[in-house]
């Protein structure tokens, strides 16, 4: 099974307006973490934004926030007021064993969505 | 700019060749990690180290092999080149596994000819 579903491939928003992009993930690990990565035409991975399983409230880093269903096993990320600029492909990752000290860091990545703002 | 560096940005070869691809990781980070990404397997974690020791292994094949230098740097040396082999090559670094980043560099593009 995946571990880390994307199930849109592409998505048109209009500038100013928001969007929410789909991740939902499968893991039977307790402690895990869940990031979002957007990765612009000029192919650099870029950080947005992070959640801790155990974290109590929904991250939120500028524009960007994630909208976390634990039981439901998702993980949205929302961005705020789209820009021109937020036109790239956008990776839900996770990762498993937070807590089991092995110094791992092992992402596993989604397929991405394509988001391209239209103006 | 990630404070993650790799080189060379492009590199393009022929099948049955050797390449080297190198990675500087953030000042102080001590983890440096491997992920090739193809239009048909998407984002795969090659191989991780830690400070200078092997830690994880994932999808990497026997052809390729990587290591930590006592500087941290790393090297992900990839032989008897396939077409199948080109691909986007990032290196990212973390400090500390508790932390939520993890940074990457702007990646290698090998094209095998």
């Amino acid at each position: 099974a995946q571990k880390i579903t994307q199930t849109q491939p592409g998505m048109f928003v209009q500038e100013k307006e928001a969007v929410t992009l789909d991740c939902t993930y499968d893991t039977s690990d307790p402690s895990y973490g869940l990031f979002w990565y957007k990765q612009p035409s000029s192919g650099e991975m870029i950080f947005l934004i992070y959640q801790g399983s155990y974290d109590q409230q929904n991250a939120t880093e500028g524009r960007y926030s994630l909208n976390f269903q634990k039981a439901r096993k998702s993980a949205n990320l929302v961005i705020s007021a789209s820009q021109l600029g937020d036109s790239a492909m956008y990776f839900c990752a996770m990762r498993e064993g937070l807590r089991s000290g092995a110094g791992s860091y092992q992402l596993t990545f989604g397929k991405g969505t394509k988001l391209s703002v239209i103006p | 700019d990630s404070g993650v560096t790799q080189t060379p940005k492009h590199l393009i070869t022929a099948t049955g060749q050797r390449v080297t691809l190198r990675c500087s990781p953030r000042s102080g980070d001590l983890s440096v990690y491997w992920y090739q990404q193809s239009l048909d397997q998407g984002l795969q974690f090659l191989i991780q180290y830690y400070n200078g020791e092997e830690r994880a292994k994932g999808n990497i094949l026997e052809r390729f092999s990587a290591q930590q230098f006592p500087d941290l740097h790393s090297e992900l040396n990839l032989s008897s080149l396939e077409l199948g082999d080109s691909a986007l090559y990032f290196c990212a670094s973390s400090v500390s596994p508790e932390t939520g980043e993890l940074f990457f560099g702007e990646g290698s593009r090998l094209t095998v000819l």
